[in-house]
């Protein structure tokens, strides 16, 4: 079965940058794994930030960017707001399935 | 603008099946995929299956296979997703998430609560 794993939760001070990281039990994470990344506040849907690993939507602020890193997709917050205190998931396609990550609880403080 | 709005709450009993409908507007439904994903009380996303809303073709997550029927009705933009043989571990909010593409996610619906309780 395969797994998909982030950090569990990560703290960040607000201004500061912070990477957050998504492997795969299968090995290094490639494009061709077409990572996306969402976040999840509490009582919402979650809201898709990243697709294929490194593209923004429009409502996507821009100190949100993806990349893939040390055989890893990868999520970096740079000037992290209060807001961005939430969950993030990100979703790695496996050629006609999907697996999300466990989730990583984000804490602004 | 793009709206997923997707059917009321339900309460069902263990063994029982579930309907969930997600209605889309404001952009050409056969041109898009819908993807359903689940989230249990205090845990993660689970993504479930995806359907194609142009020629109806569907994936299934493994663990739902033989339990899970995703459909779509091109004349109303619903999609529609049944769970059947429901347990507790099932009880979890039910979202629908449009791509382009297998991969390129963007809109989601609202969310349904699904309980299953006897």
């Amino acid at each position: 079965q395969t797994v998909v794993t982030q950090e569990p939760s990560l703290t960040v001070s607000p201004g500061g940058t912070v990477t957050l990281t998504c492997a795969s039990s299968t090995g290094a994470v490639t494009s061709g794994y077409y990572p996306n990344w969402f976040q999840r506040k509490p009582g919402q849907a979650p809201r898709t930030l990243i697709y294929t690993t490194s593209n923004r939507h429009s409502w996507t602020p821009a100190r949100f960017s993806g990349s893939l890193l040390g055989g890893k997709a990868a999520l970096t917050l740079s000037g992290v707001q209060p807001e961005d205190e939430a969950e993030y998931y990100c979703l790695l396609y496996y050629g006609g399935a999907q697996v999300f990550g466990g989730g990583t609880k984000l804490t602004v403080l | 603008q793009v709206q997923l709005v997707q059917s009321g709450a339900e309460v069902k009993k263990p063994g029982a099946s579930v309907e969930v409908s997600c209605k889309a507007s404001g952009y050409t439904f056969t041109n898009y995929y819908i993807h359903w994903v689940r989230q249990a009380p205090g845990q993660g996303l689970e993504w479930m299956g995806i359907i194609n809303c142009n020629g109806g073709t569907t994936a299934y997550a493994q663990k739902f296979r033989g339990r899970v029927t995703m459909t779509r009705d091109t004349s109303t933009s619903t999609v529609y997703m049944e769970l059947s043989s429901l347990n507790s571990e099932d009880t979890a909010v039910y979202y629908c998430a449009r791509s382009s593409g297998w991969n390129v996610f963007d809109d989601w619906g609202q969310g349904t609560l699904v309980t299953v309780s006897s």
